[in-house]
């Protein structure tokens, strides 16, 4: 079965690091570019960024460039986003989300969720 | 940047009724247009992809139309589990792939 399972929630604190993880499996992790999408509570869907695990060629939104990392490690078939210092508007869910092989693109498979908390 | 609108923001229609969301591009996007799907607590769920290819496994009530910058989904025919939010997602511009923001469909 074709899946990303992503890392669980996470309570932190403003100022914090944080690295969250989506997992792939299922098909071959290195020929699909896997995106990160942000949904603060009640609201829509935001696009932040896109890598391919298998050069880690990255594009981010500009909205979220330099706010984010996005990075992959191909050997554990895992994309990463992280943050070096966490603002209470970063509580959000983040969604991973497959980009499919046809053009024109879609996100075909999408990960459960990572629900990140960031309250003093 | 791209930017996409969507209309009605939210909507309320009774069981059986025809649903019509329209989406609208800042610039021609061609056909690079997805339709998505979520439920409250869930991840969003790909419906229709290429402005107007309807996913394997989605029902056939579902169907999309347009080229450009406009784009609409259509639902013929509402049942109970299509009580959702519906976003739509540009695929046009590689430097962002811009949602729009969001159609909430409940009952009346």
């Amino acid at each position: 079965e074709v899946q990303l399972v992503q890392s669980g929630a996470e309570v932190k604190k403003p100022g914090e690091s944080l690295k969250i993880s989506c997992k792939g499996s299922g098909y071959r992790f290195t020929n699909y570019w896997i995106g990160w999408v942000r949904q603060m509570p009640g609201k829509g869907l935001e696009w932040m960024g896109i890598i391919y695990p298998g050069d880690s060629e990255t594009r981010y939104s500009p909205s979220f460039e330099g706010q984010v990392t996005i990075s992959a490690d191909k050997s554990i078939s895992t994309v990463y986003l992280q943050w070096s210092s966490l603002k209470a508007s970063d509580t959000a869910i983040y969604y991973c989300a497959r980009q499919g092989d046809y053009v024109p693109n879609d996100y075909d498979i999408w990960g459960q969720g990572t629900m990140v908390t960031v309250s003093s | 940047d791209i930017q996409m609108t969507q209309s009605p923001s939210s909507l309320s229609a009774s069981v059986g009724d025809r649903v019509t969301i329209t989406c609208r591009a800042s610039q021609s996007i061609s056909n690079y247009l997805n339709w998505y799907q979520q439920k409250p607590g869930k991840a969003p769920k790909l419906l229709i992809f290429a402005a107007s290819s309807l996913r394997s496994g989605v029902p056939s009530r579902f169907s999309g139309s347009g080229s450009g910058t406009d784009f609409t989904l259509t639902i013929s025919s509402l049942q109970y589990e299509d009580f959702a939010s519906y976003y739509c997602q540009q695929t046009y511009s590689s430097q962002s792939h811009t949602f729009g923001p969001g159609t909430k469909v409940d009952i009346k």
